[in-house]
């Protein structure tokens, strides 16, 4: 069955470093999202793309985070320079275009921990 | 705004008797509304979706769902729970840009 692709795991980084985390979408799907989740909330949306183009990013601290798509297949997220509230678990999505099949595949995320 | 609200952070449930999740919408025009759930230290898993179509909606292990617009409600629901079960759900809604916005949670206990 095919799988969202994240890495790393898991991510420990002093504050003020750069952080770079890297995601590969379910082959043929178009949309991939990156979302924020802090440990006992919901996943908060940061960027979304539709092939390479961004489609939304109005929750993304773009003075620090940055996310890129550059042949609209994997994509890469950036924080720099990271700070202690970065901490959390960041997920990466992919769907299909098609109106039908719409829903949302996640990978098993990575956890940063920001010292 | 357009959100959904799952109004119980916690719910408590013994093995082997029905389960409710609740999920209210307030989204415009004709929802696309989806349950997923979470296991620990994991991404979240797709369980069932609304699109059109017949209210009730099944899903993965067991799960349903109702869609109810005169009470804006989509509460996922199963007959039977299993302490496996126990799990993070989360409701989320979707717009015509793909979008996709999740609820704060509910936590699933299921006691043995």
């Amino acid at each position: 069955e095919a799988e969202v692709a994240q890495s790393p795991r898991y991510k420990i980084t002093e504050k003020s470093q750069a952080v770079a985390f890297w995601c590969d979408p379910i082959s043929g799907h178009a949309t991939l999202y990156w979302y924020r989740q802090i440990l006992g909330q919901g996943p908060e949306l940061l960027v979304q793309f539709q092939d390479e183009s961004v489609v939304d990013d109005s929750q993304l601290p773009k003075d620090r985070f940055s996310a890129e798509r550059l042949k609209g297949v994997d994509s890469t997220l950036k924080i720099q320079p990271a700070e202690l509230g970065d901490s959390a678990m960041y997920l990466c999505a992919s769907s299909s275009w098609d109106p039908i099949n719409t829903e949302a595949f996640f990978g098993q995320g990575t956890r940063l921990t920001v010292v | 705004a357009q959100s959904v609200a799952q109004p119980e952070d916690q719910v408590n449930v013994a093995e082997g008797n029905p389960l409710t999740v609740k999920c209210t919408y307030s989204v415009s025009g004709n929802p696309y509304l989806f349950w997923y759930v979470q296991y620990p230290n994991r991404g979240l898993q797709f369980l069932l979706k609304y699109i059109t179509g017949d209210n009730l909606v099944k899903g993965s292990y067991g799960f349903e769902a109702e869609f109810n617009k005169s009470q804006t409600s989509f509460h996922l629901k199963k007959p039977s729970a299993l302490v496996s079960d126990s799990a993070l759900y989360f409701c989320a809604y979707q717009t015509g840009a793909n979008n996709l916005f999740f609820g704060t949670g509910t936590r699933l206990t299921v006691i043995p």
